[in-house]
């Protein structure tokens, strides 16, 4: 059975600050999702990704297999970044095979 | 890229009545579509996995006449809560797998019963 931790659990920052979320997990996995769900609930997909890394915007995501080790990274922070992130590792255990962590609450205060 | 969409985004009924929630891919052909329920401040938890045209499997736990899904098409998942009540006020999220195994989520609906 797969376990995914993220750290931190929550996070308060200032406008304009580099942001990571990590995640790791315990079995090797073919994909890895994050996630980010606004304070209304809505999910939003952000990057699924197997290696490497992947840029959307100010959004960088970096996976690495043999640390079974993923980070999500947010340049020049806004406000409007404040949600909760999560990752999901995708392993092919289990009915849609994901683990989801437990999320990053994150707040960027102007 | 892939869209997965829901609808509604939110609902609120009344105790006792059934609701429906539509869950699309937009761009893509879905053989399976998964429902997950959130609870606050909980991760996203797997109610059941939906073959198109064929039935539902669901999670242990779940009441499979409670939660009705019928996957009609490689587009379309739907999720019916009948005979709602306060408890089952939640937030209710699918997915869609692709052909290529790639996993797309949509945003989510708010149930709320009174």
């Amino acid at each position: 059975k797969n376990e995914v931790e993220q750290s931190p659990q929550n996070l308060t920052a200032q406008e304009g600050e580099f942001i990571t979320i990590n995640c790791s997990y315990s079995v090797g996995i073919s994909a890895l999702h994050w996630l980010q769900q606004h304070p209304g609930g809505g999910i939003v997909s952000l990057f699924m990704l197997s290696s490497g890394k992947k840029k959307h915007g100010r959004l960088i995501a970096t996976i690495n297999i043999q640390e079974k080790h993923s980070s999500l990274h947010i340049t020049a922070s806004h406000p409007r970044d404040s949600a909760v992130y999560i990752c999901a590792a995708y392993s092919g255990g289990g009915a849609d095979g994901l683990t989801f962590g437990k999320g990053t609450h994150l707040i960027i205060q102007p | 890229g892939a869209v997965v969409s829901q609808h509604p985004s939110r609902v609120i009924c009344k105790s006792g009545t059934s609701v429906k929630i539509e869950c699309r891919s937009l761009d893509f052909q879905a053989t399976t579509m998964f429902w997950y329920r959130q609870f606050p401040k909980q991760s996203l938890m797997l109610m059941a996995t939906s073959n198109e045209g064929s039935k539902a499997t669901y999670e242990q736990g779940v009441e499979k006449d409670k939660f009705l899904i019928n996957h009609a098409s490689l587009t379309l998942s739907t999720l019916t809560v009948t005979s709602a009540h306060p408890e089952d006020s939640s937030f209710y999220i699918c997915s869609a797998r692709d052909l290529r195994a790639a996993m797309y989520f949509g945003p989510g609906t708010r149930l709320t019963v009174l």
